[in-house]
């Protein structure tokens, strides 16, 4: 069974761009959870989605929004890109959200 | 707000001798704990996980315990081979909470 896939695997933006990162979910996985890591934070939770539903969101400002297709697949969206959003972006999945997660590789996004 | 941690940040280890990684949280209402390996340039890995309503799980090689009444996690990993080098990471959630919160993570080095 193929783990989860995050795509690119690496993006270099400048700031005040904007930025799109994908994540398709182990199959059968409707869970959908995406983090975000940084040496100095860790790993800090941005948001989950169930259903094409967002079900709990982290503390993030408005410009981290997310969204999840039918088919499970989500994408993260980053508008107006700051140097502090530098990150590693991981990609979770799950059978439900409640337990388990499995994670992608994630997206190194570096901010210029 | 409250968060779970790890109690050491590094920890090394002999080749085959027995590896202990502790997480203290402070959250009552956890009710699922999770343990994660990363390696360099790789996404969390799961490793073993357990619920409040248990004290003790096996896997391979590895064990976790939980003390509900000191609100503490243990790691134990059994004949550590190099293999086992990385950060490993705790995490815990409420149930129907969506999301995990992590520790900081211990950076585990196993010395041949």
């Amino acid at each position: 069974k193929a783990g989860v896939t995050q795509t690119p695997r690496y993006l270099i933006k400048t700031r005040g761009q904007q930025v799109t990162l994908s994540c398709s979910p182990i199959s059968g996985h409707r869970s959908v959870s995406w983090y975000q890591q940084t040496p100095g934070q860790g790993l800090q939770f941005l948001f989950e989605y169930f259903s094409e539903t967002q079900r709990n969101k982290g503390n993030f400002p408005g410009r981290f929004s997310g969204r999840q297709f039918s088919n499970s697949r989500s994408e993260m969206n980053v508008s107006t890109l700051e140097l502090g959003d530098s990150a590693l972006y991981l990609c979770a999945s799950s059978l439900d959200g409640n337990e388990k997660l499995f994670f992608g590789s994630g997206t190194q996004l570096s901010v210029l | 707000g409250e968060s779970v941690g790890l109690h050491l940040p590094t920890l090394s280890v002999q080749e085959g001798d027995n590896s202990i990684i502790n997480c203290a949280y402070s959250n009552s209402a956890s009710d699922y704990f999770i343990w994660y390996k990363q390696e360099s340039g790789k996404g969390p890995q799961f490793i073993i996980d357990i619920r409040s309503n248990m004290d003790k799980r096996q896997g391979q090689r590895v064990t976790v315990l939980l003390n509900k009444t000191v609100k503490h996690l243990s790691l134990q990993i059994a004949a550590t081979q190099p293999g086992d080098s990385a950060v490993y990471f705790c995490a815990e959630s409420p149930l129907g909470d969506y999301k995990l919160s992590f520790g900081a993570g211990t950076t585990v080095t196993v010395r041949a």
